[in-house]
């Protein structure tokens, strides 16, 4: 099984400033099956990142996800009011399929 | 318009099992592979299995081997997760998600809460 390990747990910022989250694997993820997905409270997780990436349909161009082997990222680089929400990364290259425990992004 | 929709909230138990439905629309369901991803309180996700709607084969976590069953029904688009002895833990809130080829879990439906409590 492959774990990830997401950092920070929490990250707390202020609307305009860049976030750097973090999703470390235990073992290589092949690049195509790395996805990233955002939660708010009381909703079903969104598809963000899929492809290590591709954003996904309906986010904009400030999100971007990099990274390959076992480091990938997920970067916000103009957090919005909207942004500040749960972010999990994903592998589903290799069953069982394993989410990372999730970064909590707040307002600072 | 392509959408998941699961059935209502649940409350079992101790022992008891629970039969989740998740119904698909607007899209070719035997084309896309289907997941349970589920969310106890407070906590991350976790993914439960697959089925594969076009045959019905089936592949589970093995935490969960020997209490779980994905089913489907083509004739109805459906696809349902039971699971069976329920305990305390089980409480959560259970996602189906629709895989689309390598591009993730693109489609997801709204949920459905599970309590478990004597």
């Amino acid at each position: 099984e492959i774990v990830l390990t997401q950092s920070p747990g929490t990250l707390s910022l202020s609307p305009g400033e860049r976030a750097t989250l973090s999703c470390r694997a235990s073992r290589s993820v092949g690049s195509p099956y790395l996805a990233w997905y955002q939660q708010k409270p009381g909703q079903a997780p969104r598809l963000l990142i899929y492809g290590a990436f591709n954003r996904a349909t309906g986010f904009p161009d400030r999100f971007s996800g990099s990274g390959s082997g076992t480091d990938f990222t997920l970067t916000i680089s103009r957090l919005e009011p909207e942004d500040f929400a749960v972010y999990y990364c994903q592998q589903y290259g290799s069953s069982p399929y394993t989410f990372g425990q999730g970064t909590k992004l707040e307002i600072k | 318009q392509v959408q998941l929709v699961q059935s209502g909230a649940e409350v079992k138990k101790p022992g008891a099992s629970v039969k989740l439905s998740c119904k698909a629309s607007e899209y070719t369901f035997t084309n896309y592979y289907m997941h349970w991803v589920r969310q106890a309180p407070g906590q991350g996700l976790e993914w439960m299995g697959i089925i594969h709607p076009s045959g019905g084969s089936t592949s589970y976590v093995q935490k969960f081997q020997g209490r779980v069953t994905m089913t489907r029904d083509t004739s109805t688009t459906t696809v349902y997760m039971e699971l069976s002895s329920l305990r305390s833990e089980d409480t959560a809130v259970y996602y189906c998600a629709r895989e689309r080829g390598n591009d993730g879990f693109d489609l997801w439906g709204q949920g459905t809460r599970v309590t478990v409590s004597s």
